[in-house]
């Protein structure tokens, strides 16, 4: 049982360039999530999905964009990434759906550092 | 004022001490509240949630106080591996997923 797995792990782009950070959970939850963590903030929510089928913005979604492909994956892809973008991203993964909360598991986070 | 704000520390507290760190809130209306543990460059895992009439799982205490809008954590017999950033999380608006997070209070448990 593998849990929430991210990748890459690490990567550096360059202003403009695109890329799709990859999650999947193996713990058939219902609901996912992409968070950024910057110094000195807490985490902050990009996208989430409460459902297969749904995705729906969350605080800072701007210059992001997401795809629930099936119940276990939740991509999220920088169309022209920009420094202020750099940031460690966090997938999540709960069980229940909207209105209830669960306890939600992360992802080991990727750091992305964009010049 | 931020939504949810926590000291960042760091508090350095020699092992065997007693410590507890606050988290105040904004949001009258909020109704769960939880504290995360967060490694150094690990993800956060759930530690605890904060129940109304306070909450105690071995070493860690948790209070809610809505009069004054904050909870605390109370770590009782502190270890090394407590060295952490305790991350505090408040669902404000029921029926929504969006979790808010605290940028979290460092941890150094010293030998």
């Amino acid at each position: 049982n593998a849990g929430v797995t991210q990748t890459p792990k690490f990567q550096v782009l360059k202003t403009g360039q695109s890329m799709t950070l990859q999650c999947a959970q193996d713990m058939n939850h219902n609901s996912m999530y992409w968070y950024r963590q910057d110094p000195g903030m807490g985490l902050r929510l990009i996208y989430y999905s409460a459902s297969e089928g749904t995705t729906d913005k969350g605080e800072v979604p701007n210059g992001y964009n997401v795809s629930r492909l099936n119940k276990r994956e939740f991509s999220l892809r920088l169309e022209s990434a920009a420094p202020s973008q750099t940031s460690v991203y966090f997938c999540a993964s709960s069980e229940l759906g909207q209105g209830v909360y669960n306890e939600q598991f992360f992802g080991p986070g990727t750091r992305l550092t964009v010049l | 004022r931020k939504e949810v704000e926590q000291d960042p520390g760091p508090f350095n507290v020699p092992e065997g001490a007693t410590v507890a760190f606050n988290c105040t809130y904004s949001n009258s209306a909020s109704q769960s509240f939880f504290w995360y543990r967060q490694d150094c460059r690990k993800e956060p895992k759930l530690l605890m949630s904060v129940y109304s009439s306070g909450n105690e799982d071995g070493r860690f205490t948790a209070q809610l106080n809505r009069a004054s809008q904050y909870i605390s954590l109370l770590i009782r017999d502190s270890k090394l591996s407590d060295s952490a950033t305790y991350l505090c999380v408040v669902i404000g608006r029921p029926s929504n997923y969006q979790l808010i997070w605290g940028a979290g209070t460092k941890l150094i448990i010293k030998p």
